[in-house]
């Protein structure tokens, strides 16, 4: 599974779009994009994923850049229960079961 | 739907005693995984199952075991305790629906060895 690289921390004001960033520059053409987040050392909960397209649900939308070696996750109005640790993992079709967690990007949201 | 649940919330344990943590998922996921997360990282896998009656080994297997005799339940099994053990454990199950599969997370089980 391809390596993923995410800042260690980032802030945001609260109301305000929250742009996580990650990098996947030797991601396979079979490896999907998945986010998952981790608040105050809680199960991780799955956010969204994506292959090639841009992606959109009820929590956050996934922008994948055209060459796949990088994409960004937004919260399009982030509140403070949206701190967390956000995780970006590469992974191949049916290996969910089989996630490598880094240590992904702590993200504060303030006031 | 319960989801995953996972007993006990909380354990201490003394070097060299056993425990089984436990795992039910009440979604007919066909996927189960363990993973443990130590202070300040992410997870790491210690073992998965695909099925009932299937387990494998994952990054960190040393120290466990597992078996997968029912759909619903993945136990994981410390035989003997050890200090490195102390950690934070989550149980996962997942289905593949439309291709890819996303996986669901139990509230975690902490450990602490003495």
């Amino acid at each position: 599974d391809a390596k993923t690289t995410q800042p260690t921390s980032m802030d945001c004001a609260e109301g305000r779009a929250a742009n996580l960033p990650c990098n996947h520059s030797t991601i396979s053409g079979n490896e999907y994009v998945y986010w998952y987040r981790q608040i105050h050392s809680q199960g991780p909960q799955y956010i969204i994923h994506g292959l090639k397209n841009n992606e959109t649900n009820e929590m956050a939308s996934l922008i994948i850049t055209e060459d796949r070696k990088s994409s960004t996750l937004i919260l399009p109005h982030a509140t403070l229960r949206d701190t967390a640790v956000y995780y970006c993992i590469a992974q191949t079709t049916g290996g969910g079961n089989k996630l490598t967690f880094g240590t992904g990007t702590q993200l504060k949201v303030e006031l | 739907n319960a989801g995953v649940t996972q007993t006990p919330k909380f354990q201490v344990l003394k070097t060299g005693q056993s425990m089984t943590l436990q795992c039910a998922q009440d979604m007919n996921h066909e996927y189960m995984s363990w993973y443990r997360q130590d202070p300040g990282m992410g997870l790491r896998l210690i073992h998965y199952s695909v099925g009932a009656g299937i387990t494998d080994q994952g990054e960190v297997p040393n120290g466990y075991n597992v078996s997968r005799s029912t759909t619903e339940d993945f136990p994981l099994r410390l035989l003997s305790a050890a200090p490195s053990q102390t950690s934070v454990y989550f149980c996962a199950s997942s289905e593949l629906r439309g291709g890819t599969d996303t996986q669901y997370f139990g509230p975690g089980t902490r450990l602490t060895v003495l």
